[in-house]
Protein backbone atom coordinates (compact mmCIF):
# COMPACT_ATOMS: atom_id res chain seq x y z
CA UNK A 1 0.00 0.00 0.00
CA UNK A 2 0.81 3.56 -0.75
CA UNK A 3 1.40 6.12 1.77
CA UNK A 4 1.71 9.87 2.05
CA UNK A 5 3.67 11.75 4.42
CA UNK A 6 3.28 15.61 5.17
CA UNK A 7 5.61 16.46 8.01
CA UNK A 8 4.74 20.12 8.26
CA UNK A 9 1.31 20.35 9.89
CA UNK A 10 1.65 24.54 9.20
CA UNK A 11 3.62 26.84 7.77
CA UNK A 12 3.45 30.57 7.02
CA UNK A 13 4.88 33.07 4.91
CA UNK A 14 5.39 36.66 3.87
CA UNK A 15 3.97 37.96 1.51
CA UNK A 16 6.37 37.76 -2.00
CA UNK A 17 8.65 35.49 -0.16
CA UNK A 18 9.06 31.93 -1.12
CA UNK A 19 7.90 28.99 0.63
CA UNK A 20 8.51 25.31 0.11
CA UNK A 21 6.15 22.42 1.07
CA UNK A 22 7.21 18.84 2.05
CA UNK A 23 5.98 15.82 1.17
CA UNK A 24 8.22 11.84 0.97
CA UNK A 25 6.09 8.79 -0.29
CA UNK A 26 6.42 5.31 0.23
CA UNK A 27 5.81 2.99 -2.67
CA UNK A 28 6.95 0.08 -4.38
CA UNK A 29 5.37 1.19 -7.72
CA UNK A 30 7.75 2.79 -10.66
CA UNK A 31 4.97 4.26 -12.62
CA UNK A 32 2.93 6.12 -10.54
CA UNK A 33 1.33 10.05 -10.75
CA UNK A 34 1.85 12.90 -7.95
CA UNK A 35 -0.17 15.95 -7.42
CA UNK A 36 -0.85 18.90 -4.84
CA UNK A 37 -3.89 20.15 -4.55
CA UNK A 38 -5.01 22.83 -2.82
CA UNK A 39 -7.89 23.71 -0.12
CA UNK A 40 -8.82 26.88 0.53
CA UNK A 41 -11.62 28.33 3.21
CA UNK A 42 -14.19 27.44 0.47
CA UNK A 43 -13.18 23.85 1.10
CA UNK A 44 -13.16 23.37 -2.73
CA UNK A 45 -10.31 21.40 -4.04
CA UNK A 46 -8.09 22.71 -6.53
CA UNK A 47 -5.22 21.04 -8.58
CA UNK A 48 -2.24 22.97 -8.41
CA UNK A 49 0.27 20.71 -9.97
CA UNK A 50 0.74 17.49 -11.21
CA UNK A 51 3.82 15.25 -12.04
CA UNK A 52 4.36 12.11 -13.79
CA UNK A 53 7.43 9.79 -12.23
CA UNK A 54 8.79 8.99 -15.38
CA UNK A 55 9.57 12.41 -16.30
CA UNK A 56 12.91 13.90 -15.06
CA UNK A 57 11.84 17.17 -15.72
CA UNK A 58 9.90 19.01 -12.41
CA UNK A 59 7.00 20.20 -13.12
CA UNK A 60 5.96 24.72 -13.32
CA UNK A 61 2.93 25.94 -13.12
CA UNK A 62 3.55 29.66 -13.16
CA UNK A 63 4.50 30.99 -9.34
CA UNK A 64 4.50 27.13 -8.93
CA UNK A 65 7.48 24.35 -9.10
CA UNK A 66 7.90 21.10 -7.71
CA UNK A 67 11.16 19.36 -6.64
CA UNK A 68 10.53 15.62 -7.68
CA UNK A 69 13.24 13.03 -6.38
CA UNK A 70 12.41 9.40 -7.52
CA UNK A 71 14.79 7.72 -5.66
CA UNK A 72 14.41 10.04 -2.83
CA UNK A 73 10.52 9.41 -2.53
CA UNK A 74 10.10 13.25 -2.16
CA UNK A 75 8.25 15.57 -4.03
CA UNK A 76 8.10 18.87 -2.32
CA UNK A 77 6.14 22.10 -3.72
CA UNK A 78 7.81 25.72 -4.32
CA UNK A 79 5.73 28.46 -4.23
CA UNK A 80 7.22 31.92 -4.92
CA UNK A 81 6.21 35.32 -4.45
CA UNK A 82 3.79 33.90 -1.75
CA UNK A 83 0.10 35.73 -2.19
CA UNK A 84 -2.57 36.39 0.32
CA UNK A 85 -4.72 34.03 -1.70
CA UNK A 86 -2.27 31.31 -1.18
CA UNK A 87 -3.62 31.38 2.09
CA UNK A 88 -5.08 27.18 2.18
CA UNK A 89 -4.44 23.93 3.08
CA UNK A 90 -2.28 21.70 0.66
CA UNK A 91 -2.18 18.58 0.00
CA UNK A 92 0.01 16.17 -1.29
CA UNK A 93 -1.47 13.18 -3.31
CA UNK A 94 0.05 10.00 -4.92
CA UNK A 95 -2.20 7.62 -7.83
CA UNK A 96 -0.44 4.55 -9.56
CA UNK A 97 -0.18 4.23 -13.19
CA UNK A 98 -2.59 1.63 -14.11
CA UNK A 99 -3.39 1.04 -18.23
CA UNK A 100 -6.77 0.53 -17.44
CA UNK A 101 -7.65 3.87 -16.17
CA UNK A 102 -7.81 6.28 -13.39
CA UNK A 103 -6.92 5.11 -9.97
CA UNK A 104 -7.54 6.34 -6.48
CA UNK A 105 -5.96 8.92 -5.32
CA UNK A 106 -3.88 8.33 -1.60
CA UNK A 107 -3.64 12.23 -0.17
CA UNK A 108 -1.13 12.69 3.06
CA UNK A 109 -2.54 14.91 5.89
CA UNK A 110 -2.30 18.36 4.53
CA UNK A 111 0.01 21.62 5.34
CA UNK A 112 -2.06 24.74 6.33
CA UNK A 113 -0.08 27.88 4.72
CA UNK A 114 -0.31 30.78 6.20
CA UNK A 115 0.95 33.51 3.93
CA UNK A 116 1.33 36.87 6.12
CA UNK A 117 0.38 40.73 4.59
CA UNK B 1 -21.08 23.72 -17.96
CA UNK B 2 -22.40 22.59 -14.04
CA UNK B 3 -19.51 20.53 -13.98
CA UNK B 4 -19.41 18.05 -10.65
CA UNK B 5 -22.27 19.11 -7.96
CA UNK B 6 -22.96 17.66 -4.76
CA UNK B 7 -26.40 17.84 -2.39
CA UNK B 8 -26.52 18.55 0.24
CA UNK B 9 -24.16 21.00 1.01
CA UNK B 10 -25.23 20.80 4.54
CA UNK B 11 -26.80 17.80 6.52
CA UNK B 12 -27.66 17.39 9.90
CA UNK B 13 -28.66 14.17 11.00
CA UNK B 14 -29.30 12.14 14.14
CA UNK B 15 -28.01 8.91 14.68
CA UNK B 16 -29.58 6.07 13.38
CA UNK B 17 -30.66 7.26 10.48
CA UNK B 18 -30.35 6.79 6.55
CA UNK B 19 -29.45 9.34 4.43
CA UNK B 20 -27.76 9.89 1.57
CA UNK B 21 -25.57 12.40 -0.38
CA UNK B 22 -25.63 12.88 -3.86
CA UNK B 23 -23.35 13.63 -6.69
CA UNK B 24 -23.56 14.36 -9.96
CA UNK B 25 -21.21 15.38 -13.36
CA UNK B 26 -22.13 16.64 -16.68
CA UNK B 27 -18.89 15.68 -18.37
CA UNK B 28 -19.80 11.76 -18.94
CA UNK B 29 -16.50 11.30 -17.13
CA UNK B 30 -16.44 7.23 -16.47
CA UNK B 31 -14.58 7.04 -13.03
CA UNK B 32 -16.25 8.48 -9.93
CA UNK B 33 -15.18 8.72 -6.24
CA UNK B 34 -16.30 8.95 -2.49
CA UNK B 35 -13.29 10.42 -0.26
CA UNK B 36 -14.36 11.75 3.54
CA UNK B 37 -11.95 14.30 5.21
CA UNK B 38 -11.53 14.31 8.52
CA UNK B 39 -9.36 16.69 10.43
CA UNK B 40 -5.70 14.96 11.25
CA UNK B 41 -6.64 12.29 7.97
CA UNK B 42 -6.58 13.69 5.03
CA UNK B 43 -8.88 13.02 2.25
CA UNK B 44 -9.78 9.02 2.37
CA UNK B 45 -11.65 7.00 -0.28
CA UNK B 46 -14.80 5.31 0.46
CA UNK B 47 -15.78 4.28 -2.58
CA UNK B 48 -14.85 4.67 -6.61
CA UNK B 49 -16.79 3.58 -9.86
CA UNK B 50 -15.26 2.79 -13.13
CA UNK B 51 -18.68 2.66 -14.98
CA UNK B 52 -22.21 2.48 -14.55
CA UNK B 53 -22.81 -1.09 -12.34
CA UNK B 54 -19.03 -1.19 -10.91
CA UNK B 55 -18.26 -0.39 -7.92
CA UNK B 56 -15.48 -0.98 -5.64
CA UNK B 57 -14.54 -0.36 -1.71
CA UNK B 58 -11.76 2.05 -0.92
CA UNK B 59 -10.08 2.66 2.32
CA UNK B 60 -13.03 3.13 4.60
CA UNK B 61 -16.25 1.46 3.32
CA UNK B 62 -17.84 0.47 6.54
CA UNK B 63 -21.40 1.57 7.22
CA UNK B 64 -21.35 3.10 3.22
CA UNK B 65 -23.44 1.67 0.50
CA UNK B 66 -22.86 3.40 -3.23
CA UNK B 67 -24.63 2.82 -6.85
CA UNK B 68 -24.33 4.16 -10.19
CA UNK B 69 -27.34 3.11 -12.47
CA UNK B 70 -26.72 6.16 -14.49
CA UNK B 71 -22.92 7.62 -15.74
CA UNK B 72 -23.31 10.94 -14.49
CA UNK B 73 -24.83 9.99 -10.59
CA UNK B 74 -23.34 8.54 -7.60
CA UNK B 75 -25.24 8.97 -4.43
CA UNK B 76 -23.49 7.97 -1.47
CA UNK B 77 -25.85 5.99 1.36
CA UNK B 78 -25.08 5.42 5.05
CA UNK B 79 -27.76 2.94 5.67
CA UNK B 80 -27.52 3.54 9.91
CA UNK B 81 -25.42 7.05 10.65
CA UNK B 82 -23.16 6.93 13.12
CA UNK B 83 -21.06 9.79 15.11
CA UNK B 84 -17.91 8.76 13.81
CA UNK B 85 -19.53 9.36 10.44
CA UNK B 86 -19.52 13.23 10.75
CA UNK B 87 -17.30 14.84 8.52
CA UNK B 88 -16.80 16.43 5.10
CA UNK B 89 -17.18 14.30 1.86
CA UNK B 90 -16.04 14.81 -1.26
CA UNK B 91 -17.27 13.47 -5.02
CA UNK B 92 -14.54 13.80 -7.59
CA UNK B 93 -14.71 11.73 -11.34
CA UNK B 94 -12.54 11.60 -13.85
CA UNK B 95 -12.07 10.51 -17.56
CA UNK B 96 -10.38 6.87 -17.81
CA UNK B 97 -6.95 7.84 -19.92
CA UNK B 98 -5.03 10.63 -20.26
CA UNK B 99 -4.05 13.02 -17.33
CA UNK B 100 -6.14 11.17 -14.71
CA UNK B 101 -6.90 14.09 -13.02
CA UNK B 102 -9.67 14.25 -10.62
CA UNK B 103 -12.14 16.84 -10.58
CA UNK B 104 -13.71 17.92 -7.02
CA UNK B 105 -17.00 18.64 -5.90
CA UNK B 106 -17.50 21.51 -3.64
CA UNK B 107 -18.17 19.00 -1.02
CA UNK B 108 -20.89 18.29 1.78
CA UNK B 109 -20.17 18.64 5.49
CA UNK B 110 -22.52 16.06 6.94
CA UNK B 111 -23.07 16.37 11.08
CA UNK B 112 -24.70 13.51 12.70
CA UNK B 113 -26.15 14.43 16.52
Amino acid sequence: AQTVTQSQPEMSVQEAETVTLSCTYDTSENNYYLFWYKQPPSRQMILVIRQEAYKQQNATENRFSVNFQKAAKSFSLKISDSQLGDTAMYFCAFMKFTQGGSEKLVFGKGTKLTVNP
Amino acid sequence: DAGITQSPRYKITETGRQVTLMCHQTWSHSYMFWYRQDLGHGLRLIYYSAAADITDKGEVPDGYVVSRSKTENFPLTLESATRSQTSVYFCASSVSAGTFRQYFGPGTRLTVT
